[in-house]
């Protein structure tokens, strides 16, 4: 099945250390993005891409980074540097093909906690 | 970027219709709006969406304003697995899709 694959569901790390995120798309799709959810609020955005190394930063893209080698695959490192890392993190992809009209998919997420 | 205004949360019984109102009235004539829905702990996901002309799929109807600067997602019929937070969105770049707080709805048996 075509769909986004996000890993692991759930992470702990201790504070102080960076960590990765995977997310993996079989969409072919060449837009990937990043989005972070805090509890009872709305996604913002903290990284996208349009194109094979090529990425853009949101609106919130401080403490993080990001790398995009591959058309399928779109990591997101989350520092130290970051002061709230403890967050719901979302990946989604997207066709360009279809311009502002085109629909997103979004990943199951993975719920990081840093204590 | 645009912005969208939705009430914090709406209350259904199931088996009734369902009307989430909208509005944006800052939107420009290139901006697309769509909406998307997030079941508790996961992803959102994909509902409707559309420019000018009322839209209709398998999941929702999309009824825009004349003027566009407000619409209203019809959920036909409610069901239990409809309760969900809903957002409305405007996109007119290529890009990101801002997200607001959404609509919250609950649905009753």
């Amino acid at each position: 099945d075509g769909g986004i694959t996000q890993s692991p569901k759930y992470l702990f790390r201790k504070e102080g250390q960076n960590v990765t995120l995977s997310c993996e798309q079989n969409l072919n799709h060449d837009a990937m993005y990043w989005y972070r959810q805090d509890p009872g609020q709305g996604l913002r955005l903290i990284y996208y891409s349009q194109i094979v190394n090529d990425f853009q930063k949101g609106d919130i893209a401080e403490g993080y980074s990001v790398s995009r080698e591959k058309k399928e695959s779109f990591p997101l490192t989350v520092t130290s540097a970051q002061k709230n890392p403890t967050a719901f993190y979302l990946c989604a992809s997207r066709s360009t093909l279809f311009g502002p009209s085109g629909e997103q998919y979004f990943g199951p997420g993975t719920r990081l906690t840093v204590t | 970027d645009a912005k969208t205004t939705q009430p914090n949360s709406m209350e259904s019984n199931e088996e009734e219709p369902v009307h989430l109102p909208c509005n944006h009235s800052t939107i420009s004539g290139t901006d697309y709006i769509h909406w998307y829905r997030q079941l508790p702990s996961q992803g959102p996901e994909y509902v409707i969406h559309g420019l000018t002309s009322n839209v209709n799929n398998r999941m929702a109807s999309l009824a825009i304003a004349e003027d566009r600067k407000s619409s209203t997602l019809i959920l036909h019929r409610a069901t239990l697995r409809d309760a969900a937070v809903y957002y409305c969105i405007l996109r007119g770049g290529y890009n990101k899709l801002i997200f607001g707080a959404g609509t919250r709805l609950a649905v009753h048996p």
